[in-house]
């Protein structure tokens, strides 16, 4: 089967950062997404892991643990507008099937 | 590149009345995907299709639920008849290439879909 754990919510404070947890339980693996999602709007392509290790892209970074099933999404230098709901996805399959499955997602809240 | 069009933004019908969802994809993406998301929770794959072929449908309600690809570009996602519990936010993905591990999903916007 397949199982993605996240927090349900998280709060954090402007300038900060914030580290989100993802764990996966898939009958495969082909590599993990993060995506953003302000409410109302569509799911944004924030990063992609298949390798064990950390995947740095500006104020954003992503961790993998492929032995642990586990990943983070860690936001420095934390702004208003990073307040919205981040998306783990894992894809488990190869080829033709190559959907993503998604965990519930994390809505972070930034206060000032 | 002009994004993932979807139409209409928002629908609101009466349980047991029919409604359509239409998609277009990013240009000389294959793959298309619908999921549904429900209100607190992650989206959920309904349907995926490469070029014009199904490819996976193993969650959808078929007995009220059906999509087509016709010509592998455009999709349409039908409910009939709809029920409460179809109410959620419908959104349609594509990705360039089958089989490209790295490859992200692109979504577009969604339709807010309420049935009363």
């Amino acid at each position: 089967g397949q199982n993605i754990d996240q927090p349900t919510e998280m709060t954090a404070t402007e300038g900060a950062i914030v580290q989100i947890n993802c764990t996966y339980q898939t009958s495969g693996f082909n590599g993990l997404f993060w995506y953003q999602q302000h409410a109302g709007e569509a799911p944004t392509f924030l990063s992609y892991n298949v390798l064990d290790g950390l995947e740095e892209k500006g104020r954003f970074s992503s961790f993998l643990s492929r032995s642990k099933g586990y990943s983070y999404l860690l936001l420095k230098e934390l702004q208003m507008k990073d307040s919205a709901s981040y998306l783990c996805a894992v894809r488990p399959f190869g080829g033709a099937t190559n959907k993503l499955i998604f965990g519930t997602g994390t809505l972070l809240a930034v206060q000032p | 590149e002009a994004g993932v069009a979807q139409s209409p933004r928002y629908k609101i019908i009466e349980k047991r009345q029919s409604v359509a969802f239409w998609c277009n994809p990013i240009s000389g993406h294959a793959t298309l995907y619908w999921y549904q998301q429900i209100l607190g929770q992650g989206p959920k794959l309904l349907i995926q299709f490469q070029n014009n072929g199904v490819v996976d449908d193993s969650q959808l309600p078929k007995d009220r639920f059906s999509a087509e690809r016709l010509k592998g570009v455009d999709s349409t996602l039908k409910i009939q008849p709809a029920k409460l519990e179809d109410s959620a936010v419908y959104l349609c993905a594509s990705s360039l290439v089958a089989g490209g591990y790295n490859s992200p999903l692109h979504f577009g916007n969604g339709t807010r879909l309420t049935v009363t």
